[in-house]
């Protein structure tokens, strides 16, 4: 079942903070967090796990509340670099298979 | 090589044409997985392999699509008497493993089905 992200977009100016959230119906295992610039592949930001820590990429966070099944990434001072859309990846706990479904994405812009 | 390879970049196919679309994932890797990803959408799971188990078929959109891998080395997608809903980039990725493993997405091969 694919995850729910919010917002859909979101424009910042160079220097605002911004959080972008991830929500499943179903037990997680994992969240990953991917961004895709324009025209390009998506590139891996970071993993959060079932029992694991808070992570974090430069001055992009993360943290997965399991109880809610939800993850929500935190971008600080935003830098023009991290325009692009940003992707959640959701792995079920206790899934037979492995598959990581991933949300529509949210639209990032940031402007001078 | 360094990264994940796909190829070809680009292809542009007449309906009922059959194309195949080439990986090559990162040495060493064992998961690898394709993905489609149509105009302004997000990612839609296709298939996964992971060393020399039968692969996880169950997100082919139809029987008309089929992959395979030897081993831990290339893989192909093939799609058979394409559609115009066919049309969109095909994404490939690998992964030293598959539970929590990093994925390295390929470049994509961009297909248009006329």
């Amino acid at each position: 079942q694919q995850p729910v992200q919010s917002p859909q977009a979101v424009i910042l100016r160079e220097g605002e903070d911004a959080v972008i959230n991830c929500s499943s119906s179903k037990a997680l295992y994992s969240v990953h967090w991917y961004r895709q610039k324009h025209g390009e592949a998506p590139v891996f930001l970071m993993i959060l796990l079932k029992g694991g820590e808070q992570m974090r990429h430069e001055k992009i966070s993360a943290s997965f509340n399991e109880k809610k099944q939800q993850s929500s990434l935190y971008l600080t001072a935003s830098q023009l670099s991290y325009s692009g859309t940003y992707f959640c990846g959701t792995e079920r706990s206790g899934a037979g298979s492995y598959q990581l479904t991933f949300g529509k994405g949210t639209k990032l812009s940031v402007i001078p | 090589g360094a990264g994940v390879s796909q190829s070809p970049s680009n292809k542009v196919t007449e309906k009922g044409k059959d194309v195949e679309l080439r990986c090559d994932p990162i040495s060493g890797h064992t998961a690898l997985y394709w993905y489609r990803q149509r105009l302004g959408q997000g990612l839609e799971f296709l298939i996964y392999f992971q060393g020399n188990s039968a692969p996880d078929k169950s997100g082919l959109p139809s029987d008309r699509f089929s992959a395979e891998r030897t081993g831990e080395s290339v893989s192909t997608l093939t799609i058979q008497r394409t559609q115009q809903e066919d049309s969109a980039v095909y994404l490939c990725a690998s992964s030293v493993r598959t539970r929590a493993g990093t994925q390295y997405f390929g470049p994509g091969t961009r297909l248009t089905v006329l």
